[in-house]
């Protein structure tokens, strides 16, 4: 099984800062990765796919990097909007998926 | 649009089994696809549960297989999932989604609170 190990588990940020959460693989994946957002009450949505490509709909200040076992989330300018729990997911062995353990963005 | 729904018992008992339904409208089940089950216990992360291409076939998460069973319903344009033998740890919110080889589960429905308790 493939498992998925994120960083760091929450984060403190202010409104502006460049906030970025990481995703670590047990064995390489390729590109094979999405990343979730989940506002509390809701269900996730799916913000970035294929580790770099942003979901139709989605501010340009997500992206998402790396491949093989590293990836990264970055939120380039913090928005009150953004405050929420992340969520990586591989595909690698798709449709057998797995899921991060989720960072929580809190406010500073 | 896709827009997936989710219905059952909000209150199972031990050792029973769960039993839920998601409602797909928006887009034929038949045409395609792939269609999950996630769970969420409260407080706590995104668990896979398993998932049904249209054509019925199965996947699931191995830690769940020996309890998990997941169809598909093309008449009435709906899946479903049962697990039995539950457990207060089968606690959760569960969600239906649907599944994209290229992008991840990019529909999802609004989740339901599944309580086991006797």
């Amino acid at each position: 099984d493939i498992q998925m190990t994120q960083s760091p588990s929450s984060v403190s940020a202010s409104v502006g800062d460049r906030v970025t959460i990481t995703c670590r693989a047990s064995q390489g994946i390729s590109s094979w990765l999405a990343w979730y957002q989940q506002k509390p009450g809701k269900a996730p949505k799916l913000l970035i796919y294929a580790a770099s490509s942003l979901q139709s709909g989605v501010p340009s200040r997500f992206s998402g990097s790396g491949s093989g076992t590293d990836f990264t989330l970055t939120i380039s300018s913090l928005q009150p909007e953004d405050f929420a729990t992340y969520y990586c997911q591989q595909a690698n062995s798709f449709p057998l998926l797995t899921f991060g353990g989720g960072t929580k963005v809190e406010i500073k | 649009q896709v827009q997936l729904q989710e219905s059952g018992p909000g209150l199972v008992k031990p050792s029973e089994t769960l039993s839920l339904t998601c409602a797909v409208s928006g887009y034929s089940i038949s045409s395609g696809y792939y269609w999950g089950w996630i769970r969420q216990p409260p407080g706590k992360g995104l668990e896979w549960i398993g998932s049904i291409y249209h054509s019925g076939s199965t996947y699931y998460n191995p830690s769940l297989k020996s309890r998990v069973t997941i169809s598909v319903d093309t008449s009435k344009n709906q899946f479903s999932l049962k697990l039995s033998s539950v457990t207060a740890a089968d606690t959760a919110v569960y969600y239906c989604a649907s599944l994209s080889y290229s992008s991840g589960f990019d529909y999802w429905g609004q989740g339901t609170l599944v309580t086991v308790s006797s």
